[in-house]
Formats: C-alpha cells, sequence, structure tokens
C-alpha cells in the first residue's frame, strides 16, 4: 500500500465549478504537504504547501490538512481551463528526512469551457 | 526568474548502455534533489544533495550514482541501462526550505 493515496480521477467539471481534490496519507511522521500542478511533459510545480494541521489560501486555491484523520484536500475556486492539469498531493516528513517527498498518483483534472 | 536548467531533454539509450544527466539548479539554491517518473506513476524519490554531499536516498538503484560539483550542479550516471529505466527524470532544487523547484525533467527511453 502506498503511504499517500490519491484518487486518479480523471475529474472532469466545467468553467466556473469549484473543485475539490483529495489525499490520504498513512505515515503519521509526515509534517509538511504540498500541491503541486504538472502539465503534460513539464515538471511539477509547487503550488502552495502547508506545515502540520490547518488552512492556507493563495487567491482561488485553498488547501486543508486534517492530521488527525491523515487527509489533505485542495480546493480550486472559479476553476479556469488553465487549470486543467496533474495535480499531485506530496508529503514530507521532515527531521532527517526533510526533502524527501512522497507523492500521491496525482489526479487528472479537465475544466471545459 | 531563473529555473532549474535539465539536459539532455530527451535521450535514447540502449540496454545495457550508459546515460548521464545533468541538473543546473536555480542560482543561490544549495540541494539539489533527483526523482524518476514512470508513465502514469507519480515521481519516487531517488536521491538528493546538500552542499555537494549526498543528504538522503531513496530507491535509487545500485546501478545508478550520482554527484552534486563545486558549482552546485548535479550528474545522475546510470550504468548497464534496463527497458524499465525507461521514465522522466526530474531534478529539483532547493535553498533549505520545503519548497522544491523541478526543472522540466529528461526523458529517457531505453530500447
Amino acid at each position: 500500500q502506498k503511504e499517500v493515496e490519491q484518487d486518479p480521477g480523471p475529474l472532469s467539471v466545467p468553467e466556473g465549478a469549484i473543485v475539490s481534490l483529495n489525499c490520504t496519507y498513512s505515515n503519521s511522521a509526515f509534517q509538511y504537504f504540498m500541491w503541486y500542478r504538472q502539465y503534460s511533459r513539464k515538471g511539477p510545480e509547487l503550488l502552495m504547501y502547508t506545515y502540520s494541521s490547518g488552512n492556507k489560501e493563495d487567491g482561488r486555491f485553498t488547501a486543508q490538512v486534517d492530521k488527525s484523520s491523515k487527509y489533505i484536500s485542495l480546493f480550486i475556486r472559479d476553476s479556469q481551463p488553465s487549470d486543467s492539469a496533474t495535480y499531485l498531493c506530496a508529503t514530507d516528513a521532515g527531521g532527517t528526512s526533510y526533502g524527501k517527498l512522497t507523492f500521491g498518483q496525482g489526479t487528472i483534472l479537465t475544466v471545459h469551457p | 526568474a531563473a529555473g532549474v536548467i535539465q539536459s539532455p531533454r530527451h535521450l535514447i539509450k540502449e540496454k545495457r548502455e550508459t546515460a548521464t544527466l545533468k541538473c543546473y539548479p536555480i542560482p543561490r539554491h544549495d540541494t539539489v534533489y533527483w526523482y524518476q517518473q514512470g508513465p502514469g506513476q507519480d515521481p519516487q524519490f531517488l536521491i538528493s544533495f546538500y552542499e555537494k554531499m549526498q543528504s538522503d536516498k531513496g530507491s535509487i538503484p545500485d546501478r545508478f550514482s550520482a554527484q552534486q560539483f563545486s558549482d552546485y550542479h548535479s550528474e545522475l550516471n546510470m550504468s548497464s541501462l534496463e527497458l524499465g529505466d525507461s521514465a522522466l527524470y526530474f531534478c529539483a532544487s532547493g535553498s533549505g526550505g520545503v519548497e522544491q523547484y523541478f526543472g522540466p525533467g529528461t526523458r529517457l527511453t531505453v530500447t
């Protein structure tokens, strides 16, 4: 079983919809939680990260972490066709494993006009 | 803004050959990470370097080796290539924080 599980989708939504992307993880040592966006044939691009539990908002994007249930979410408001990409959650245990990211499988998102 | 540079972008090798992938981190970044992403898979951590010293190691085969040089660029050397080594290889760089900035990747095809 993978340490980070993510529904691969694909997810298709109309422009303007609210998108919810989710991951679960099993290792309670994970301290940092990231969301990356990856366009086809490109490298992952860091969207945002949070430390421990809580919410973080950046423009149309909101990341949530619930460490008690080991659940990670990314919400995209007013989704745009340019948001169409693969979204990867990732975790980092910190400490001696700082920087060793563990990724979910990625969710393929399509926002159609 | 300057980004991570990887070369070559595409590489085709035959089985049992050797490949060298290069990574040039963002200026003033002292940490380099290497990931392997198979078709339809998530990136898998291979190895990382901080200030030219190996800092962590993941699921990197013994046939692979890597180093970081005095100018902070890094090279991933892959020998005795196998068909299963065909993948996208990403390099990411950072400066001590959580953020990792990924390069465009090198697509390695082993035939």
